[in-house]
């Protein structure tokens, strides 16, 4: 089926503004997770959400930054007033299960939203 | 703290020739280890993933775990110029579902 998917793909935003991006795992997959990676560097963890569990946001950076997500299907993640190093490539991943190890945890990632804020 | 580190780059071999990348990790704990190609501008895209000791081959790749010296290694063979990318190593660390990632390890294949 199709792949992950998320919108937009580059968002350009004023310091100070609020952002939201979107993020459609792979159809069955029931943990979805959201990565950052700032220019040149590697990928940090933000949050995971495995169904009906509480998330793990043990990776978000600050409190201006959340993420929602609908049962086992889209997930948003807000930035609120967004500052110059929120500017990244944030990536959305999704796997068949959420159990360290073994098969069916392999994660696939989207396209990701390139972020500039100004 | 948990870590993971690759050899650092850039790699660059001759078209047809073995590329050899290695990773090795903090937790002796951890349980999946996974390899990821990024070209310039794009998203990772998963190319292998390893749970056991040993060795795994897919076509021209093939992963090496061992364990006891907490290292994965990715060797390419016969490298193509479309190998030429950006290699990450992610490894999850123990009961944890996360991927930490190395820095990532650039190769490029030289026709």
């Amino acid at each position: 089926g199709a792949g992950v998917s998320q919108s937009p793909s580059n968002k350009v935003t004023e310091k100070g503004k609020d952002v939201e991006l979107r993020c459609d795992p792979i159809s069955g997959h029931t943990a979805l997770y959201w990565y950052r990676q700032r220019l040149g560097q590697g990928l940090e963890f933000l949050i995971y959400f495995q169904g009906n569990s509480a998330p793990d946001k043990s990776g978000l950076p600050s409190d201006r930054f959340s993420a929602e997500r609908t049962g086992e299907s889209v997930s948003t993640l807000t930035i609120q007033r967004t500052q110059q190093e929120d500017s990244a490539v944030y990536l959305c991943a999704s796997s068949l299960i959420g159990l360290a190890g073994g098969r069916g945890s392999e994660q696939f990632f989207g396209p990701g939203t390139r972020l500039t804020v100004l | 703290q948990k870590e993971v580190e690759q050899n650092s780059g850039p790699l660059s071999v001759p078209e047809g020739a073995i590329a050899s990348l290695n990773c090795t990790y903090s937790d002796r704990g951890s349980q999946s280890f996974f390899w990821y190609r990024q070209y310039s501008g794009k998203s990772p895209e998963l190319i292998m993933f390893i749970y056991s000791n040993g060795d795994k081959e897919d076509g021209r790749f093939t992963a090496q775990l061992n364990k006891a010296s907490q290292y994965v290694s990715l060797l390419i063979r016969d490298s193509q110029p479309s190998d030429s990318a950006t290699y990450l190593c992610a490894v999850s660390f123990s009961n944890d579902y996360k991927l930490s990632f190395g820095a990532g390890t650039t190769v490029t294949v030289r026709a």
